[in-house]
């Protein structure tokens, strides 16, 4: 069984669309995170999420919005795509809220922006 | 603020011979200390962690990493690389009470036969 699952896996769309990613934790874990991975293979941070709190990490634009259906869903939503959303993006969980458990990651969803 | 700079974006190795990807971090106070490993088109895989317990850590398929506080360093070794360890590697670092990962900017592995 996957412990953290990504839908799609490839997402190829053009310009000015708004697409989703969903991403779904069978861990029971309480936290979820998406990262954004470049060409370059530099992950960042996008998105820490549990119950209590949302942290946005500042520089990623509000075309960029996490939604949380239930503790084991958190979807990412982008509106009015650009080119430079051109990337790799990690769905993550974690058990403890900063108690330093490790994240498990989802296989990754590749976003082409045409 | 922390972060984690790996020395070298890509080491080739032999099989059969040591592994050592570098990291050095940067942090205020006693950081949570992490290796992962992205093998092509996968996600990312925890490979171990360091959480204040032992300075040694050992983790999956051979590897295990040494928390060295006075060189702010946490490399990562293998005695003997396998060709199935070819892959990207990423050192991340996150600060106690806090949620977020920094990572490295990674270091491929490229294991010659």
């Amino acid at each position: 069984d996957t412990a953290v699952s990504q839908t799609p896996k490839y997402l190829v769309t053009q310009m000015g669309n708004d697409k989703s990613i969903k991403c779904e934790q069978n861990l029971g874990h309480d936290t979820m995170y998406w990262y954004k991975q470049d060409s370059k293979k530099f992950l960042k941070i996008m998105f820490s999420y549990n119950n209590k709190e949302l942290i946005i990490n500042e520089t990623v634009p509000n075309r960029f919005s996490p939604k949380s259906p239930d503790k084991a869903h958190l979807n990412l939503h982008i509106n009015s795509l650009e080119l430079g959303d051109s990337a790799v993006y990690f769905c993550a969980s974690s058990q403890d809220w900063g108690q330093g458990g490790e994240q498990y990651f989802g296989p990754g969803t590749r976003l082409t922006v045409t | 603020a922390q972060s984690v700079t790996q020395l070298g974006s890509h080491v080739s190795v032999s099989e059969g011979a040591l592994v050592l990807l570098r990291c050095n971090y940067s942090s205020s106070v006693p950081p949570y200390l992490f290796w992962y490993v992205q093998y092509p088109n996968q996600g990312l895989q925890l490979l171990l962690k360091y959480t204040s317990a032992a300075t040694l850590v050992k983790g999956i398929n051979g590897f295990e990493a040494e928390f060295k506080k006075s060189e702010t360093s946490f490399h990562l070794t293998k005695p003997s690389a396998h060709m199935s360890d070819a892959a990207e590697y990423f050192c991340a670092v996150r600060k106690t009470g806090a949620n977020n990962l920094f990572f490295g900017t990674g270091t491929r592995l490229t294991v010659i036969p």
